[in-house]
């Protein structure tokens, strides 16, 4: 059982370049999120999708661009990385009933680390 | 929007001990909380939720945690602590109205042998 699989484990990547860090879950959970876990600050919300071909924005959207074109997939595009953008990277995913208030717990995927230099 | 407060960025319990990590959130409506923990370099894990029912939810590994609709408070406890529980903890709110899950800052728990 995978769960959720985060690529890659690990990036060092120059500013400026284009990332996509990718998230796949087989659990067949409507609901999926990214994270970003920076010392002192805690897990902070980027982006998030209730569902297939739906996203909102979390507390730190900007520099980064997402889609869900299917439920399992949901990719994290930085389209011009910035040195602040190094941090840990989670992805995570819910269970969610279609028009019920989701009760669902999140699951996480291992991680991504980012290096932007 | 939501929020939600750890006010300890590190709490030291000897093993044995009792131990309490709390939590204080801010939610337009009814509350879901949510507690999960983060061994290093892993992901988080869940622990416990409160959802509705019993003020008094317990969970994985014989946490527990209580919620306090007055207090808007919703700390983890455990009667015992193990050298195994050290690892950082994480309290989480949803809005009903969307489904952001916002998480506070982690509390690193010590527990001293």
């Amino acid at each position: 059982i995978a769960g959720i699989t985060q690529a890659p484990t690990s990036q060092i990547l120059a500013a400026g370049r284009r990332m996509t860090l990718r998230c796949t879950q087989d659990m067949r959970h409507n609901a999926m999120y990214w994270y970003r876990q920076d010392l002192g600050l805690g897990l902070r919300l980027i982006h998030y999708s209730n569902t297939a071909g739906t996203t909102g924005k979390g507390e730190v959207p900007d520099g980064y661009s997402v889609s869900r074109a299917n439920t399992d997939d949901f990719p994290l595009t930085l389209a011009s990385a910035v040195p602040s953008q190094t941090s840990v990277y989670f992805c995570a995913s819910s269970d969610s009933n279609r028009g019920q208030p989701n009760t669902g717990e999140l699951f996480f995927g291992e991680g991504s680390r980012l290096t932007v230099l | 929007a939501q929020s939600v407060a750890q006010p300890e960025d590190q709490v030291n319990v000897a093993e044995g001990n009792p131990l309490t990590v709390k939590c204080t959130y801010s939610v337009s409506g009814n509350p879901y909380l949510f507690w999960y923990v983060q061994y290093p370099n892993r992901g988080l894990q869940f622990l416990l939720k409160y959802i509705t029912g019993d003020n008094l939810v317990k969970g994985s590994y014989g946490f527990e945690a209580e919620f306090n609709k007055s207090q808007t408070s919703f700390h983890l406890k455990k009667p015992s602590a193990l050298v195994s529980d050290s690892a950082l903890y994480f309290c989480a709110v949803r809005d009903i109205r969307d489904d952001k899950i916002i998480f506070g800052k982690g509390t690193r728990l010590h527990i001293l042998p």
